[in-house]
């Protein structure tokens, strides 16, 4: 089974731009979450969809949004960025939005903005 | 709100040596508990979990034991090799549907030398 996959890999933008990733979860996974990561904050729930819609969201700006598609497919939108989001944003799939449910991870993408 | 804290790193070892990286928690109800493992350049991986109090988790020669008295998750290795070098999260899940996330400690970068 395919794991989690996110495109693209990496990505660099200049300040004010807006970026769009992508995360396509495992087969059969209905919950799909992000996270930030960065070296000072460490990892951050951006926010949590289940069957197209945002049930949970972290502490971020409304800057921050996405959306998940009918086949759980997931994106996440950055607008007018700022230099301090760069990060790599993790995806998560979760077959449940149980808590003791494991949620599995994406690579990542890293973003840079100059 | 739920917090995890893990001991600051990095830390060093000599392979063979036994580890433990300290994990406590701050959460209202009764979370589950994960340990993930982040090699460099990709994304999380879910090492053991334990989803109620006394449960014992382990995987890889890794352990950890849910202690509610201490509010504890601690890991240990016996024995670590130098492919155990990595970055290791604590994590808690504390509620499902509309407040299923994770919350994650700030890592600890274990390093093993031949």
């Amino acid at each position: 089974k395919a794991g989690v996959t996110q495109t693209p890999r990496y990505l660099i933008k200049t300040r004010g731009q807006q970026v769009t990733l992508s995360c396509s979860p495992i087969s059969g996974h209905r919950s799909v979450s992000w996270y930030q990561q960065t070296p000072g904050q460490g990892l951050q729930f951006l926010f949590e969809y289940f069957s197209e819609t945002q049930r949970n969201k972290g502490n971020f700006p409304g800057r921050f949004s996405g959306r998940q598609f009918s086949n759980s497919r997931s994106e996440m939108n950055v607008s007018t960025l700022e230099l301090g989001d760069s990060a790599l944003y993790l995806c998560a799939s979760s077959l449940w939005a149980s808590g003791s449910n494991e949620q599995f991870f994406g690579p990542g993408t890293r973003l840079t903005v100059l | 709100g739920d917090s995890v804290t893990q001991m600051e790193g990095p830390v060093t070892l000599s392979e063979e040596a036994f580890l433990t990286i300290n994990c406590t928690y701050t959460a209202t109800g009764y979370p589950s508990l994960f340990w993930y493992v982040q090699y460099p350049g990709e994304g999380l991986q879910l090492l053991l979990k334990a989803t109620k109090a006394d449960d014992k988790g382990s995987n890889k020669g890794f352990e950890a034991t849910y202690r509610k008295e201490t509010t504890s998750f601690h890991l240990e290795k016996g024995s670590v090799q130098v492919s155990d070098s990595a970055v290791y999260f604590c994590a808690l899940s504390e509620g499902g549907g509309s407040n299923y996330k994770l919350t994650f400690g700030k890592g600890t970068l274990l390093t093993v030398n031949p």
